[in-house]
Parts: C-alpha cells; sequence; structure tokens
C-alpha cells in the first residue's frame, strides 16, 4: 500500500490566492521530504529539499517566498505556493527519505491556477 | 552534476513484444539508478533499483534493467509487454543510498499497440 500520501489530488485555485498541499509519511517518520514539480511531458525538477525542524533548502531558481515549504513533524511536510498565476499550474509531487528504503512518492497533486 | 538522458522520448511497440528502454548516466561517484513508472496524473512507482552487487537487477512486472559501467548505462526490458505497461517511465540517478535527491531522465512514454 501508499506510505507517502499526498493531498490533495487536484486543486483549482484563482489567481492570487495561495494552495496549501501537504504530505505524508504514513507509516514512518522522515527526516527529509522532497518536493518536485513537473510540467506537462516533462521530467520532474527538484524543488526543494524539507528538513524537519530547519529549514527547507532550495534548488537554484526556486523562489523560496512563493513556495513556501514547512516541515513541522516527522510525518508531515507542506508546501504552499503563494500568490499563485497561471504559470504555477502544474503538477507537484513529493517524496519522502525511509530509512535503508528508495524514496517513495505520493501520487502528486494537479494545481490549476484560473 | 549528476545528470541522465533518456534518449527516447515515445516508443510504440505492439502487445507481446519484447522492450528496452535506453538511459545513460553521468555521476561522479557510485551511482544508485532507478526506474520509476508513472501512470497519467499519478504518481512514481519504483520498478526497480541498483545499488551494487549484481548488474542484473529483477524488478515488478516482469521488468529487469543491466547496470553497464563501462557505457555508463542502465537499460531498462521486459520480454513481453503487457497492454497495462503503457505509462511513462523515468530513469533516475541518486546518491546515499539513494535517499538522496535523484535526478530523473525526461522520460520515455511507452504505447502499446493490441
Amino acid at each position: 500500500g501508499a506510505v507517502v500520501s499526498q493531498h490533495p489530488s487536484r486543486v483549482i485555485c484563482k489567481s492570487g490566492t495561495s494552495v496549501k498541499i501537504e504530505c505524508r509519511s504514513l507509516d514512518f517518520q522522515a527526516t527529509t521530504m522532497f518536493w518536485y514539480r513537473q510540467f506537462p511531458k516533462q521530467s520532474l525538477m527538484l524543488m526543494a529539499t524539507s528538513n524537519e525542524g530547519s529549514k527547507a533548502t532550495y534548488e537554484q531558481g526556486v523562489e523560496k517566498d512563493k513556495f513556501l515549504i514547512n516541515h513541522a513533524s516527522l510525518t508531515l511536510s507542506t508546501l504552499t505556493v503563494t500568490s499563485a498565476h497561471p504559470e504555477d499550474s502544474s503538477f507537484y509531487i513529493c517524496s519522502a527519505r525511509r530509512p535503508d528504503s528508495p524514496l517513495h512518492f505520493g501520487n502528486g497533486t494537479r494545481l490549476t491556477v484560473t | 552534476a549528476q545528470s541522465v538522458t533518456q534518449p527516447d522520448i515515445h516508443i510504440t511497440v505492439s502487445e507481446g513484444a519484447s522492450l528496452e528502454l535506453r538511459c545513460n548516466y553521468s555521476y561522479g561517484a557510485t551511482p544508485y539508478l532507478f526506474w520509476y513508472v508513472q501512470s497519467p496524473g499519478q504518481g512514481l512507482q519504483l520498478l526497480l533499483k541498483y545499488f551494487s552487487g549484481d548488474t542484473l537487477v529483477q524488478g515488478i512486472k516482469g521488468f529487469e534493467a543491466e547496470f553497464k559501467r563501462s557505457q555508463s548505462s542502465f537499460n531498462l526490458r521486459k520480454p513481453s509487454v503487457h497492454w497495462s505497461d503503457a505509462a511513462e517511465y523515468f530513469c533516475a540517478v541518486g546518491g546515499g543510498f539513494g535517499n538522496e535527491k535523484l535526478t530523473f531522465g525526461t522520460g520515455t512514454r511507452l504505447t502499446i499497440i493490441p
């Protein structure tokens, strides 16, 4: 069964509003989670590494003030897209680091900004 | 810097035919290599992984991949495809037991014809 749960699976929001996406590890504690973005028909691009209890590490070119990441507990990381614009429309996927095991991925969140 | 190349954007095969998806990587140290499959609108499912040892690795759903260090390749194979194998396939490379951030290839879309 799924070990990483991502919610919501789909969200539509109006331009200028903020959207929060949750990523939960279901049966293990994840000190590190990763957030990826996938454009249509393209590969996954790492946005940031979410570290429990500390600040996230963002990849070059990713606006940290726009994509707020909070990893407040060992089982939950959230990605908030602030002041969303149509160009933020994308598929966002999280993954969680499980000890001694490859990364597990959530099912993704399809964000559409109108 | 690590990178992954999947030279085939789209492959079409007949049901029951054999399949090989190509993957070449660049990595400065011992690579940890993965193949993931993604169905439309879904997250990623791990098919198989290579960390060390036997260079021919078996995965789920009848897939296998062979690590060839001399060619920097990690091609995915299946002797007989099924219609349900139609999906997007991503090769990825990472470090640290594969629990560090992964770099993905651009993916290969597989279409199965009856």
